[in-house]
């Protein structure tokens, strides 16, 4: 079956406490980005990656960090989070052809940060 | 500053009758916009897009309407059904396969 996972769904943090949420597609797609949802501000472009190796800031990349070593995985990671970064977050995956409409979400992660 | 506006939070409707969903931008440059449906616990899915070249874009019950002067477009769902129940976002984009800019989103309840 086609899918994006993300690990862990739901994650409860204190303030500076470095976390990883980690994303993993198994359709071989070149493409993959990372989402915040905040409510009235829809979905914000974290950041983005359009094959191995290869990495770029979107919207609001401040706080965040990414890698992309291998095809299938693109983690997140949150050095120092801060509350400001208490949001629901989305990992999406497509063909680099027709990235929008191939795009395919992962299921969320909920982070909260005290 | 908002791009891509949704100034609808929700939105509540009769099973059989029309839905209407309106999202604004300002940015002209934007010449590809989508919708996508998002039910709880779930990641987007992606629904239906058009190109600034068009102004109308159909797929079954969902058709996309594309005003440029007005920088407006519109989702209208006929007929509504109680499982498109769901929030809705707009997208918009400047040329295919670039960064996406993101509506607020509408919640669409689609009463039996």
């Amino acid at each position: 079956e086609a899918q994006v996972t993300q690990n862990p769904r739901y994650l409860i943090t204190v303030t500076g406490k470095k976390l990883t949420v980690t994303c993993s597609q198994n359709m071989n797609h070149e493409y993959m980005s990372w989402y915040r949802q905040d409510p009235g501000l829809g979905l914000r472009q974290i950041y983005y990656s359009m094959n191995v190796e290869v990495t770029d800031k979107g919207d609001v990349p401040e706080g965040y960090k990414v890698s992309r070593k291998e095809k299938r995985n693109f983690p997140l990671i949150l050095e120092s989070p801060s509350p400001n970064q208490t949001s629901l977050y989305f990992c999406a995956s497509s063909f680099q052809a027709e990235p929008e409409e191939t795009q395919y979400f992962g299921p969320g992660t909920r982070l909260l940060v005290l | 500053d908002q791009q891509v506006k949704q100034n609808s939070p929700s939105l509540s409707v009769q099973e059989g009758r029309i839905s209407i969903l309106n999202c604004d931008y300002t940015n002209s440059m934007f010449d590809y916009f989508l919708w996508y449906k998002k039910y709880p616990a779930e990641g987007p899915t992606f629904l239906i897009s058009i190109s600034s070249i068009k102004d109308k874009n159909e797929d079954g019950r969902f058709t996309v309407f594309l005003n440029k002067s007005a920088k407006h477009l519109s989702l209208h769902i006929v007929p509504s059904q109680p499982g498109d129940s769901a929030v809705y976002f707009c997208a918009a984009s400047v040329g295919v396969g670039n960064m996406l800019t993101f509506g607020g989103g509408t919640r669409l309840m689609v009463k039996p």
